[in-house]
């Protein structure tokens, strides 16, 4: 059975251009997560998703950044303008649903680079 | 707050077992999850712990006292493929917060 699977692996962009990640979660998962993940700290949850729906969306920076799971299945996490702080890996994660207790299952991540 | 509380380097050597502890505050928590994330790759999934006591799959073995908001990740017979980061996670209600991680690196 294939992971999560994200596109692209990397992206490097200038800074005040637009951005966008792409994640296809384990087939079945209900849930999704993005994580960001700067280096050398653990994974801080932006945006979890109950199918299509956003529940949690507190820790997105909503001025310059956005989420969708059309259909509750893949997603697209977008940032738009970028800035030079947005540097980071972007991490999607699924899991079957947001029981505690159920495991997430992370992608490979998209490491961003913003010059 | 939630805050997740893990050394931040080790360094062990080959064959030898090492502890990587874990504490984080109790309001709300659920269980404790342990990841394994090699450098530039997807953190994987190790242990759930949800109950007190010591969960043993081979080589790792994973400790949780839900009064004392304190895990532990025992690796034993290390071997070098064991250097990678270790990410403590806490299960709050229906969220994840992570530790920043424990770089462990395995000598010869």
């Amino acid at each position: 059975e294939a992971g999560v699977v994200q596109s692209p692996r990397y992206k490097i962009i200038e800074k005040k251009q637009p951005v966008a990640f792409w994640c296809n979660p384990i087939s079945g998962h209900n849930t999704l997560y993005w994580y960001l993940q700067n280096l050398g700290q653990g994974p801080e949850l932006l945006i979890r998703y109950e199918n299509e729906e956003a529940v949690d969306d507190s820790q997105l920076p909503k001025d310059r950044f956005s989420a969708e799971r059309l259909k509750g299945v893949d997603s697209t996490l977008k940032i738009q303008p970028a800035e030079l702080g947005d540097s980071a890996v972007y991490l999607c994660a699924s899991s079957l649903r947001s029981r505690p207790g159920d495991t997430q299952y992370f992608g490979p991540g998209t490491r961003l680079t913003v010059l | 707050g939630q805050n997740i509380d893990q050394p931040t380097e080790m360094t062990a050597t080959e064959g030898a077992i090492v502890q990587i502890n874990c504490t984080y505050q109790t309001s709300g928590f659920n269980g404790l999850f342990w990841y394994q994330q090699h450098a530039g790759e997807a953190p994987t999934f190790l242990s759930y712990n949800v109950l007190d006591g010591l969960e043993e799959k081979g080589r790792f073995s994973s400790f949780l006292s839900r009064s004392k908001g304190y895990s532990y990740l025992l690796l034993k017979e290390l071997q070098m493929k064991d250097s990678a980061s270790y990410l403590c996670g806490a299960s709050f209600n229906n969220d994840m917060r992570f530790g920043a991680g424990t770089r462990l690196t395995v000598k010869p």
